[in-house]
């Protein structure tokens, strides 16, 4: 079985200052994380995931995240964040397994103040 | 690329009656598509897995027989909220899943019901 945890419901930040979203895993077999964006009454976008290989990564608009098994962990970072990073975000963990669906955390709505 | 798209992305109908919404991918062949259920505020939930020529597998908790998942082709699949209510009322998304690919998952833009 897999499920995801993301710490903190709301984060709020500075333009300008660091953005760092949390987000735990656990999983029985070798996990595939992924991070989504998600903007009002739209669908989802790939933020960036982690496979195999690097353990950090890096995606679109800026953010990375680092995947560490030994802390379950695959937090997302922003060393500057943009009014434009407003938004809800989605960790997800998936397998290599055939036919696995992604499984959600319940999300982070981040805010910016200028 | 891989697109995904959904039809239609709003629809408002009345309680009793049902809708159709169809999840396509356009440029690409999906052997499985996702079907998941997202409520103001929440988190997707995983609502039914459909494989191409084969019958839905439902999570559990989910009505196969008020939620009607057909996937007939390899770029379409349809959710059909049979008898909707109000509490049927929510954004829909679907997500295919290319052939040659055991996890990437591409994300329609949603479908967002009202049932009045």
């Amino acid at each position: 079985a897999q499920s995801v945890t993301q710490l903190g419901s709301h984060v709020s930040v500075s333009e300008g200052a660091l953005v760092l979203l949390r987000c735990n895993y656990s999983s029985s077999v070798p996990p595939y994380l992924f991070w989504y964006v998600q903007y009002p009454n739209q669908g989802l976008q790939l933020l960036l995931k982690y496979t195999t290989g690097a353990t950090l990564v890096k995606g679109i608009n800026g953010f990375e995240a680092e995947f560490k098994k030994s802390e379950t962990s695959f937090h997302l970072t922003k060393p500057s964040a943009h009014m434009s990073d407003a938004a809800e975000y989605f960790c997800a963990v998936s397998s290599n397994q055939a036919g696995t669906a992604l499984i959600f955390g319940k999300g982070t709505t981040l805010s910016l103040s200028s | 690329g891989a697109v995904v798209s959904q039809h239609p992305s709003r629809v408002i109908c009345k309680s009793g009656t049902s809708v159709k919404i169809e999840c396509r991918s356009l440029d690409f062949q999906a052997t499985t598509m996702f079907w998941y259920r997202q409520f103001p505020k929440k988190s997707l939930m995983l609502m039914a897995t459909s494989n191409e020529g084969s019958k839905a597998t439902y999570e559990q908790g989910v009505e196969k027989d008020k939620f009607l998942i057909n996937h007939a082709s390899l770029t379409l699949s349809t959710l059909t909220v049979t008898s909707a209510h109000p509490e049927d009322s929510s954004f829909y998304i679907c997500s295919a899943r290319k052939r040659d690919s055991s996890y990437e998952q591409y994300f329609g833009p949603g479908t967002r019901l009202t049932v009045t």
